[in-house]
């Protein structure tokens, strides 16, 4: 059963440019969760999607935001990049009956904004 | 947003010592989920503990899931090279659909 498949691996963008990110669940996985992992701040919760609908929302500006299509894949975009947003981005797969429990992560997205 | 108290944040250990880490929380946690991290990876699931009291071993790894359901412990016994990484806690709060919360993490060095 193949797991949590992230896309692309490694991103370098410049400030003010716009950048998505994808998803793709373990199959039957309904929940994705997006998170920023920086050394500093560690795993920082963005937001789930279940069902087509985010159920929850972390602390981050409007500049991030995200969907997720029919077949469960996911994405999220960061607008007007800024040079802070250089981090992880770890998506998180679960079957989603309750939210969070044995979440499956990808590999990440190294994003570099600079 | 509101995060786990994770120690110790980092080890040195000579192979073939025990390990042992844990989380506290100011909340109560339906769920403890222990991942580990390699370098440039997503973090890996190794035991997810459900009820207060529960004790689950994975191999080497053993953790448990506090009977005040406010904090959890991760052993690792006899450390080998390849243990070597960032081991996350993670918990669940107990109102349904509630993000995870992530502990900062405990890096583990392993001396040869």
């Amino acid at each position: 059963k193949a797991g949590v498949t992230q896309t692309p691996r490694y991103l370098i963008k410049t400030r003010g440019q716009q950048v998505t990110l994808s998803c793709s669940p373990i199959s039957g996985h309904r929940s994705v969760s997006w998170y920023q992992q920086t050394p500093g701040q560690g795993l920082q919760f963005l937001f789930e999607y279940f069902s087509e609908t985010q159920r929850n929302k972390g602390n981050f500006p409007g500049r991030f935001s995200g969907r997720q299509f029919s077949n469960s894949r996911s994405e999220m975009n960061v607008s007007t990049l800024e040079l802070g947003d250089s981090a992880l981005y770890l998506c998180a797969s679960s079957l989603g009956a309750v939210l969070g429990t044995e979440a499956f992560f990808g590999q990440g997205t190294r994003l570099t904004v600079v | 947003g509101q995060q786990l108290n994770q120690s110790p944040q980092s080890m040195f250990i000579q192979e073939g010592e025990d390990v042992s880490m844990n989380c506290t929380s100011s909340s109560i946690f339906n769920t403890w989920l222990w991942y580990k991290q390699d370098p440039g990876e997503g973090p890996v699931l190794l035991i997810a503990l459900y009820k207060a009291g529960e004790l689950t071993s994975n191999g080497r790894l053993t953790a448990q899931f506090g009977i005040t359901r406010k904090d959890s412990f991760l052993n690792i016994s006899a450390s080998i090279p390849s243990d070597v990484g960032i081991y996350f806690c993670a918990g669940q709060g107990i109102t349904g659909n509630t993000p995870l919360v992530f502990g900062k993490g405990t890096r583990l060095s392993v001396i040869a």
